[in-house]
């Protein structure tokens, strides 16, 4: 079974520029999550998606965050513009659904560095 | 507060022996799981052992193993006979009920470097 997919790998942007991350979860998976990992840190939950509808944002700054997850399979992560304190790693995770005890499934992350 | 402790930064263990990340947690809720993942440098997060907060007996998985004490609200991760591979950052993490249901809190992580 395929794990969950990601792309870029890496990526390094000017701040101020944009960047657009891609994540394509586990066959099936009904939940998708987008963390953010800073440097020394453990992941933070930016947002959760539910099918195609957003379960939490609480902490997504949407000023220039934002994501969407189309007919409730891939999704993408933007950010517009770009600041020094988002260089981190973005992960995807994905769990068959919310309720009962699944276990959330990671990706390999894509690795931001603002300059 | 904190809702997910790790209090060991780095730990070191010699190869083939046993060893024990920390962790503690703090919650209310009656209904939460507890989790935990190791992160290579390669950065994948890799899923090891989940506990549930209703289940009697601590959690295996193969060499891994959950010393759960719910009324210490700890959930030390052990290692037995450690290997090479096992140099990784670790993480512990919870899961509670309610709004945000499926949403993990994590801890800072601790580095585990084995010595051959």
């Amino acid at each position: 079974e395929a794990g969950v997919a990601q792309s870029p790998r890496y990526k390094i942007i000017e701040k101020r520029q944009s960047v657009a991350f891609w994540c394509n979860p586990i066959s099936g998976h009904a939940t998708l999550y987008w963390y953010q990992q800073i440097l020394g840190q453990g992941p933070k939950l930016l947002i959760q998606f539910q099918n195609n509808g957003v379960v939490d944002d609480s902490q997504l700054p949407k000023d220039r965050f934002s994501a969407e997850r189309l007919k409730g399979v891939d999704s993408t992560l933007k950010i517009q513009p770009a600041k020094l304190e988002d260089s981190a790693v973005y992960l995807c995770a994905s769990s068959p659904a919310l309720a009962g005890g699944e276990t959330q499934y990671f990706g390999p992350g894509t690795r931001l560095l603002v300059l | 507060a904190q809702k997910i402790t790790q209090t060991q930064p780095g730990m070191f263990v010699q190869e083939k022996e046993a060893v024990t990340l920390d962790c503690t947690y703090d919650t209310s809720d009656p209904s939460y799981g507890l989790f935990w993942y190791k992160q290579p440098s390669s950065g994948e997060m890799i899923f090891l052992i989940y506990q549930g907060s209703y289940d009697q007996q601590n959690a295996t998985e193969g060499r891994y193993s959950l010393n759960f004490q719910k009324a210490r609200k700890s959930a030390n991760l052990v290692i037995s006979a450690s290997q090479l591979g096992d140099s990784a950052m670790y993480f512990c993490a919870m899961r509670e009920s309610g709004t945000s249901y499926g949403k993990l809190t994590f801890g800072q992580g601790t580095i585990l470097t084995v010595h051959p």
